[in-house]
């Protein structure tokens, strides 16, 4: 079964400066999908970025880019010059590419941005 | 605007009552999706349903029910088998949901609390 581990359950930056944020998964298959999403305080999840395995060239979104290891099976969350708006909880997920109805969620990590 | 509209924002009930979350949604997905969110745990699917009159079990189903009559609508019954029912509550949707990079939506969610 696969797994999806976020090992920081809470992270600061200040405003300004550059967060990355951890994410390890666990799996067997070759083709899927991973996500962060976000979650502010008003709790509606939003998508942030989207990575598909089998295209090497990491995603960007604006500030927002993942380095994505899929030997090391690594997903990390880069925010670059945060924001007070960017405080949040911050999913990592997973989904299978054949019959990806599922989607594996992390446990999240609370990003705290000091103003 | 299209979105998922979860209804009512706070909910409170009595142990061994039934009670209904409602769920709606005007974007035409197919795929629609019941997650809970407990703290520390990350969301963690319900049930789930691929079209209009199907449904699937996800991995804590026991206590929970769900109908599929209309595509619009997912409606997720907690029951008083629910052994620890109080959590927060996130209804998705998806384009399809074999479709491995159709990243979820979200509703706003529900609070139930059960005393």
């Amino acid at each position: 079964a696969q797994t999806v581990t976020q090992s920081q359950p809470e992270m600061s930056v200040q405003e300004a400066e550059t967060v990355t944020l951890s994410c390890t998964y666990d799996t067997s298959e070759s083709d899927y999908y991973l996500f962060w999403y976000k979650q502010p305080p008003s709790r509606q999840m939003i998508l942030v970025i989207r990575q598909e395995a089998y295209k090497q060239q990491n995603a960007t979104e604006n500030r927002f880019s993942v380095n994505f290891q899929k030997a090391a099976k690594s997903f990390s969350l880069k925010i670059s010059d945060s924001q007070l708006g960017d405080a949040a909880m911050y999913f990592c997920a997973y989904r299978s590419v054949p019959g990806g109805f599922k989607t594996i969620f992390g446990a999240g990590t609370r990003l705290f941005v000091k103003a | 605007d299209g979105g998922i509209t979860q209804s009512p924002k706070y909910l409170f009930r009595k142990e061994g009552q039934n009670v209904t979350l409602s769920c709606e949604q005007n974007l035409n997905h197919d795929a629609m999706y019941w997650y809970r969110q407990d703290p520390g745990q990350g969301l963690r699917l319900i049930y789930y349903s691929q079209i209009v009159n199907d449904f699937q079990k996800g991995d804590i189903a026991e206590g929970y029910s769900v109908s599929r009559e209309k595509k619009e609508s997912f409606p997720l019954t907690v029951t008083s088998a629910q052994k620890n029912p109080t959590a927060f509550y996130l209804c998705a949707s998806s384009v399809r949901g074999g479709s491995g990079n159709s990243p979820l939506h979200f509703g706003n969610g529900t609070r139930l609390t059960v005393t």
